[in-house]
């Protein structure tokens, strides 16, 4: 049973490019959420996806970011004209359904912006 | 919103002693405590959870308890061993919704 895909799980990029981050949930789960860890510091919520639809992105920055998970396909996180603070861990989580509490953790995507 | 804070930041124990770490939550509404442990390079991977209804609850070495009247949870390791050390997080959530993570407790079982 697969888990939670992620990729690319390195991404470098200079300032000024763009970054897309790649989520596949687990197998019949159709709930994505998307974390954000800097170092030395615990996960920070960003955005709460269903299929088509953005339900929660309370913590997604107001500027450059952007989520979504089609029908079909992945979900993707966008990050536009990075900067050097974007540098951090980018971690997927999946849920079954919106009453299941367990959300479980992809590998996550280490972004470098040099 | 949430506000979860988790001590200590780091904890050093002798292979076979037991661990704790222990976590605050703000919000009465949270309703389901997770942890998580996380090795270098790696994704959380989620170790033992509870929720609001229940007291206490066990997995071999592990424990969790709860005490919602003073809004603390507790992790504890018993027998510790080497491959113990990681980082472990916990997290606040009202089900179904966005987790709340503490900053993390560094966790070192000496040999």
């Amino acid at each position: 049973n697969a888990g939670v895909m992620q990729n690319p799980r390195h991404l470098v990029r200079r300032r000024g490019q763009e970054a897309r981050l790649r989520c596949s949930p687990m197998k019949g789960h159709s709930h994505v959420y998307w974390y954000r860890q800097l170092p030395e510091e615990g996960l920070k919520f960003m955005v709460y996806l269903q299929k088509e639809n953005i339900i929660d992105e309370s913590g997604m920055p107001k500027e450059r970011f952007s989520a979504e998970f089609p029908k079909e396909g992945p979900s993707i996180l966008r990050i536009q004209q990075v900067v050097r603070g974007d540098s951090a861990a980018y971690f997927c989580a999946s849920s079954l359904r919106d009453s299941s509490y367990e959300q479980y953790f992809g590998p996550g995507t280490r972004l470098t912006v040099t | 919103g949430e506000n979860v804070e988790q001590h200590p930041s780091t904890l050093s124990v002798q292979e076979g002693d037991s661990a704790v770490i222990k976590c605050t939550y703000s919000d009465s509404a949270s309703n389901y405590f997770p942890w998580y442990k996380q090795e270098l390079g790696k994704g959380p991977q989620l170790i033992i959870d509870i929720r609001s209804n229940v007291g206490e609850k066990k997995d071999q070495r592990i424990a969790v308890t709860l005490n919602k009247t003073a809004k603390h949870f507790s992790l504890h390791i018993t027998e510790t061993q080497p491959e113990d050390s990681a980082v472990y997080f916990c997290a606040a959530s009202q089900g179904g919704n966005q987790f709340y993570f503490g900053t993390g407790t560094s966790l070192t079982v000496i040999p």
